[in-house]
């Protein structure tokens, strides 16, 4: 299958800084990126779906402004986590889908910590 | 509204056969999916079915369905790495995937 490549893997921050994680796709383009967040033993939430060139769609109390999401290219997508709290650790997954194709290929995940 | 609905948590012993149902109700219906996802990792695809009937990969397979919004995740062979949640999604007439909450398989010896 087709390479996500999601960095960093873990992170930890202070309250109140900032926190930025890419998600770029390796070997195809990918016109449609999606955001998960995961709370422990619990499943995927999405959060946003973005398309190349245009703004992100976020889901229902998704705070947009809290969480950026910028998909400038067809291989990279960063979201950025702003004044980060300690109730915005989690789990952060991206995938990414290729228009000419129905399955989405998943990032590695990143695990913030804030503290 | 949309539901996928799957067992929260199975248990099952190595070397048998266990099976993980899912039902959904989504607004249309472009293919069902199944995802394996270890603890502190990002899922793994596993099957994707579009078309009623058994796709066989190896030791896992997948039904589907789709006049019963229904499909199972078969596992053979079963081996202490298969203890994993299994994600079932279905992606629906906008090519969104709405996402069951995951059944967690132990495999005990």
């Amino acid at each position: 299958g087709a390479v996500v490549s999601q960095h960093p893997s873990r992170v930890i921050c202070k309250s109140g800084t900032s926190v930025k994680i890419e998600c770029r796709s390796l070997d195809f383009q990918a016109t449609t990126m999606f955001w998960y967040r995961q709370f422990p033993k619990k499943s995927l939430m999405l959060m946003a779906t973005s398309n190349e060139g245009s703004k992100a769609t976020y889901e229902q109390g998704v705070e947009k402004d809290k969480f950026l999401i910028n998909h400038a290219s067809l291989t990279l997508s960063t979201l950025t986590v702003t004044s980060a709290h300690p109730e915005d650790s989690s789990f952060y997954i991206c995938s990414a889908r290729d228009r000419e194709v129905t399955e989405a290929f998943f990032g590695q995940g990143t695990r913030l910590t804030v503290v | 509204g949309q539901n996928i609905d799957q067992p929260t948590e199975m248990t099952a012993t190595e070397g048998a056969i266990v099976q993980i149902n899912c039902t959904y109700q989504t607004s249309g219906f472009n293919g069902l999916f199944w995802y394996q996802q270890h603890a502190g990792e990002a899922p793994t695809f596993l099957s994707y079915n579009v078309l009623d009937g058994l796709e066989e990969k190896g030791r896992f397979s997948s039904f589907l369905s789709r006049s019963k919004g229904y499909s199972y995740l078969l596992l053979k062979e079963l081996q202490m790495k298969d203890s994993a949640s299994y994600l079932c999604a279905v992606m629906d007439s906008n090519y969104q995937l709405i996402w069951g909450a995951g059944t967690k398989l132990i495999i005990k010896p």
